[in-house]
């Protein structure tokens, strides 16, 4: 059961905004949000855990909706440095499977 | 540089070879996993180990099989491989089960001929 993002692909300019969505069709513990560039490994962002917290880093922000089993990872003020992909992995309180969604692909240009 | 290492980075085999892929971790982590990612593809999980035990096979072809000594390595033996097999092929660490993030190795691209 692996969660749902979208949208696949986002074209940003520097400075613009974006919201990438996750959604899972099971209850939630966690949600995870990593990103990716090419040829790299994926490099941790945040968690969220339950409760409906809502978490940043730096420009870049998520919240977590656990009655609708939901993410949004937010960019803000987007730079260069985050071009990318971007996952979200959710996991349910009983099991051991940190799934992963699809990623949105991210552009940032100048 | 996470503290996870994956070698190789790079391997060819043909489809009756038998090769293994190894993962190591020096961040005192308990749970390792081990993710094949193919392109346009959602990372999938196959295989969590907590304490060198098995927690969880995502019903993973037997051609595939993982191996923990200790809590420091994970190892994926391959064996009898089909070309669709090809992939880059992650590893990761973590304090423990549902604790804490991901931290991933930069993993081992796979082509099988």
């Amino acid at each position: 059961q692996q969660p749902v993002q979208s949208p696949q692909a986002v074209i940003l300019r520097e400075g613009e905004d974006a919201v990438i969505n996750c959604s899972s069709s099971k209850a939630l513990y966690s949600v995870h949000w990593y990103r990716q560039k090419h040829g790299e490994a994926p490099i941790f962002l945040m968690i969220l855990l339950k409760g409906g917290e809502q978490k940043g880093h730096d420009k870049i922000s998520a919240s977590f909706n656990e009655k609708k089993q939901q993410s949004s990872l937010y960019l803000t003020a987007s730079q260069l440095s985050y071009s990318g992909t971007y996952f979200c992995g959710t996991e349910g309180s009983n099991d051991y499977k940190l799934s992963f969604g699809a990623g949105t692909t991210v552009t940032v240009r100048a | 540089e996470t503290g996870v290492t994956q070698t190789p980075r790079h391997l060819v085999m043909g489809m009756t070879n038998k090769k293994s892929l190894k993962c190591e971790q020096h961040l005192g982590h308990n749970a390792m996993y081990w993710y094949k990612q193919s392109a346009k593809k959602p990372l999938e999980l196959m295989f969590v180990y907590s304490l060198e035990e098995r927690v969880e096979n995502n019903s993973v072809p037997s051609r595939f099989s993982p191996e923990c000594p200790n809590s420091s390595h994970l190892f994926l033996h391959l064996h009898t491989l089909q070309p669709e097999d090809s992939a880059l092929y992650l590893c990761a660490s973590r304090a423990g089960l549902n604790t804490g993030e991901l931290f991933f190795g930069e993993g081992s691209r796979l082509t099988v001929l």
